[in-house]
């Protein structure tokens, strides 16, 4: 165990449905970040929350919308998603973005399928 | 692009062999790290290095970083089936108040007993 927990692990749900991912991090961290992990390509960062603040969006559509209530907790707010949106999204964290950029702690991620 | 890129897509090797995986990447970097992921899981950090570090060692890992080559090198020594996974690297960088860490597609391991 990393110390991230993701929920859920599976969902699947339809194109106007609205669902969101959680994921909770044990670790005492600052930074968390949400990333997309489709097949044949390389692990997309989609979120980065630095003291509960967002401090990067790359260019990700607005029918993903993150929150980030507090510093050890991290949400995926999903709406009017699209079949190619179907992914493993990861959440991680790490201690503080910046500086040395270090280690990031990966939850199990959840396996998402859009109908 | 500083994307890394791993090298190669995929290796099947037998128990007790060694097993090499290779990243190279385009730009200057703070350091690099190594990641592993079994099928349908999260990422689980292997090591880091450094980019004025040339070679790290964990337990059966070695790491070594050429930044004249912008390449890196992951060997696992003595492999066994339970380290069958998908190892990423990804290479970090801080400019200008940018900071990321971008992931190659990795390296798919095969480890048969």
């Amino acid at each position: 165990e990393t110390g991230v927990t993701q929920t859920p692990r599976h969902l699947v749900m339809g194109m106007t449905n609205k669902k969101s991912l959680k994921c909770e991090q044990h670790l005492g961290h600052n930074a968390m970040y949400w990333y997309k992990q489709s097949a044949k390509k390389p692990l997309e960062l989609m979120f980065v929350y630095n003291f509960k603040e967002q401090t990067e969006n790359n260019s990700v559509p607005s029918r993903f919308s993150p929150e980030c209530p507090n510093s050890s907790h991290l949400f995926l707010h999903l709406h009017t998603l699209q079949p190619e949106d179907s992914a493993l999204y990861l959440c991680a964290s790490s201690q503080e973005r910046g500086l040395a950029l270090d280690t990031q702690y990966f939850g199990p991620g959840t396996r998402l399928t859009v109908l | 692009s500083q994307q890394g890129e791993e090298d190669p897509q995929a290796l099947s090797i037998q128990e007790g062999e060694n097993a090499t995986m290779n990243c190279s990447y385009k730009t200057s970097i703070n350091n690099l790290q190594w990641y592993r992921q079994n099928s349908g899981r999260g990422l689980v950090h292997l090591i880091l290095i450094r980019s004025n570090e040339r070679e790290k060692h964990s337990g059966r890992l070695r790491v070594t970083l050429d930044t004249s080559k912008k390449s890196s090198s992951l060997l696992i020594t003595a492999s066994r089936a339970a380290d069958t996974a998908s190892y990423f690297c990804a290479t970090g960088k801080s400019q200008g108040g940018s900071e990321k860490l971008v992931f190659g597609k990795g390296t798919k391991l095969t480890v048969n007993p």
